[in-house]
């Protein structure tokens, strides 16, 4: 596709109950990032893929987050047992190349969790 | 604790020149400065970028003093279309680790 897609923009889930957010990067972009923006706040920097590999899983608040990207495209974010302080939106963004800052990110439109 | 500040707010008349400035006291030595814009319900889109000096391309000015320890994105003669947060994003050091780091943003209001 011509940008970053994301799905679903929007999901609505229950306490305790895991989720699954999907991105697809910008063909053949090599690096993927992951953030989360709460209502009104900034971008918290969650994880960053080179290819398949995540050298920086810094971000990732707790074990209750993983990420995972197979064939160095699509990647998967999932939260198990979520909470209610996991409601923010969930931003994806793509780059060519690699983990020097000096690639422009193509940013997503997002994923809005609500956790009830 | 590395931190990247930058005002919360800034209001601004169509037609004037705006000045946003970035602190980041421990940039990365090998990190370049991103400057991105936000619309609500999107995702940030990149704006400009350097290193050192002085940058300019056809939206946007960036100022980087030698230290490097903040920069100054300049927005000439703002429209009300310019209205919008905007973020600077670096690479800082914390501790031996380095972390990409979003600054917390600037709402940015343009008014007629």
């Amino acid at each position: 596709g011509a940008g970053v897609s994301q799905s679903p923009s929007n999901k609505v889930t229950e306490k305790g109950k895991d989720v699954e957010l999907r991105c697809d990067p910008i063909s053949g972009h090599t690096a993927l990032y992951w953030y989360r923006q709460s209502l009104g706040q900034g971008l918290e920097f969650l994880i960053y893929f080179q290819g398949n590999s995540a050298p920086d899983k810094s971000g990732l608040p707790s074990d209750r987050f993983s990420a995972e990207r197979t064939g160095g495209s699509v990647s998967t974010l999932t939260i198990q047992r979520t909470q209610q302080e996991d409601s923010a939106v969930y931003l994806c963004a793509s780059s060519l190349g690699w983990w020097g800052n000096t690639d422009t990110q193509y940013f997503g439109p997002g994923t809005r969790l609500t956790v009830l | 604790l590395a931190k990247t500040t930058q005002p919360i707010s800034m209001d601004s008349y169509e037609g004037q020149e705006v000045n946003i400035t970035c602190s980041h006291n421990n940039i990365a030595t090998n990190d370049y400065i991103t400057w991105y814009q936000q619309f609500p319900s999107q995702g940030p889109r990149f704006i400009i970028q350097g290193y050192k000096t002085k940058v300019t391309n056809e939206v946007a000015s960036l100022f980087i003093p030698a230290d490097r320890k903040s920069s100054t994105l300049s927005l000439p003669r703002v429209s009300l279309s310019d209205t919008a947060v905007y973020y600077c994003l670096v690479g800082v050091l914390s501790g031996s680790a380095r972390q990409l780091t979003f600054g917390s943003g600037t709402q940015l209001t343009v008014l007629p």
